[in-house]
């Protein structure tokens, strides 16, 4: 059974950093390629990263780039968002996603989502 | 980046109505879409993806169709379960965008 579950979420300032990690199992990790994307509260669903199954490939949404660094470790089956600068925006629940193994785009797989909430 | 907008925001149906939603693209992204079900507090579910193909265990009832900029998803007999918001998402580009959600509520 596909799992994806993740974690870091929390409470951080404005300006602050955070690493969210999304621990997969139940597939062959290193075949697939990933991404993260937000749903701020009461709000849709907005993509925010992905990374193909090697690293060589990442791509970011604007309102995150340079600001967001995705990364993976195939070795460990683990996903990563490191979240620097946040600002209140930047609020929401973070899901891990997997695409559907024939190369699209296809959001096969989510985690349960992880809480971001940057305050003061 | 390429717009989608769903319509309408929100729909009122009873157990057993046929529903239609509508997604638009702002331009063309051939069949590169995929519908998601969401219920409060859960991730979304795959449901359709490529325009019209069904994802593995979603039941019959939902089907897709077009291609280009207009697509709809339909559910031929709205049954209990299937009150949720159901978004579209495009991925003719790697920078995927998603409609703004439909919330289909109890009549």
């Amino acid at each position: 059974e596909v799992q994806l579950v993740e974690s870091g979420g929390g409470l951080v300032q404005p300006g602050g950093s955070l690493r969210l990690s999304c621990a997969a199992s139940g597939f062959t990790f290193s075949s697939y390629s990933m991404n993260w994307v937000r749903q701020a509260p009461g709000k849709g669903l907005e993509w925010v990263s992905y990374i193909s199954s090697s690293s060589s490939t990442i791509y970011y949404a604007d309102s995150v780039k340079g600001r967001f660094t995705i990364s993976r470790d195939n070795a460990k089956n683990s996903l990563y968002l490191q979240m620097n600068s946040l600002r209140a925006e930047d609020t929401a629940v973070y899901y891990c996603a997997r695409d559907n193994g024939m190369g699209q785009l296809v959001l096969s797989y989510w985690g349960q989502g992880t809480l971001v909430t940057v305050s003061s | 980046d390429i717009q989608m907008t769903q319509s309408p925001s929100t729909l009122s149906a009873s157990v057993g109505d046929r529903v239609t939603i509508t997604c638009r693209a702002s331009q063309s992204i051939s069949s590169w879409l995929a519908w998601y079900q969401q219920k409060p507090g859960k991730a979304p579910k795959l449901l359709i993806y490529d325009a019209s193909s069904l994802e593995s265990g979603v039941p019959s009832r939902f089907s897709g169709s077009g291609s280009g900029t207009e697509f709809t998803l339909t559910i031929s007999s709205l049954q209990p379960d299937d009150f949720a918001t159901y978004y579209c998402q495009q991925y003719n580009s790697y920078w995927v965008t998603f409609g703004q959600g439909t919330k289909v509520e109890i009549k």
